[in-house]
């Protein structure tokens, strides 16, 4: 069965640090990957996307991730984080059939110290 | 204005009553979706639609109803609400030929629903 994984709840980085996030997925074929932002109080925003091509993605707020296939990852980056970063993050994959529905991993809260 | 839009934005209830959560999308999509945020738990899908008549089941569908009225609008509702149903609920939209791109999908601003 398809699932996604964020193996971490909760990171805290500092103002200006580097940020990278971690997200491992469970797909029989080329996944449809996704990363998106939930602000406090917000709905979910799309950082950026992955269908194929180029491994390395690059997305809104200077974001980027880079799909492994060999270790079933789209792990998330930023080279240096922003206080306007806190939020939560959540990794998802395109399901199987053309139903549309997006499996979403935990969610990972990112804290950023000044 | 939004995209996709939610009401009400909170509620309040008690167990045992009958709550309806609205959204209605201008975006022209033909695909709609419920999913309710959790904790630790992330989002799990309630119900989706992809038109007027075609309506499906997620992996959390018990206790719910959905209506699709029009396109552009995809109703929620618990029927007899209990607690472990608070939690922050989602509506979204989605559809390839819009661009959109596959599974990419667009996401109200969410309603966070308290079951007393």
């Amino acid at each position: 069965a398809q699932s996604v994984t964020q193996p971490d709840i909760h990171i805290t980085v500092s103002e200006g640090a580097s940020l990278e996030l971690r997200c491992n997925y469970s797909y029989g074929a080329t996944p449809y990957l996704f990363w998106y932002v939930q602000s406090p109080g917000q709905g979910l925003q799309l950082l950026l996307k992955y269908f194929s091509g180029d491994t390395l993605v690059q997305g809104i707020k200077g974001f980027e991730a880079e799909f492994k296939r060999s270790q079933s990852s789209f792990n998330l980056r930023k080279p240096s984080v922003h206080w306007s970063d806190a939020a939560e993050y959540f990794c998802a994959v395109g399901a199987a059939s053309n139903t549309g529905k997006l499996i979403f991993g935990q969610g990972t809260t990112l804290q950023v110290k000044p | 204005d939004a995209d996709v839009t939610q009401t009400p934005r909170n509620r309040i209830t008690k167990t045992g009553k009958r709550i309806m959560l609205e959204c209605s999308q201008t975006k022209g999509h033909d695909r709609m979706y419920w999913y309710r945020q959790d904790p630790g738990l992330g989002l799990r899908l309630i119900y989706y639609s992809f038109d007027v008549k075609d309506i499906n089941k997620g992996e959390i569908s018990d206790g719910y109803s959905v209506s699709r009225q029009a396109q552009a609008k995809f109703s929620l509702s618990l029927e007899s609400a209990i607690p472990n149903q608070t939690a922050l609920y989602f509506c979204a939209t989605s559809d390839p030929a819009f661009g959109g791109a596959y599974n990419e999908q667009f996401f109200g601003p969410g309603t966070r629903l308290t079951v007393l």
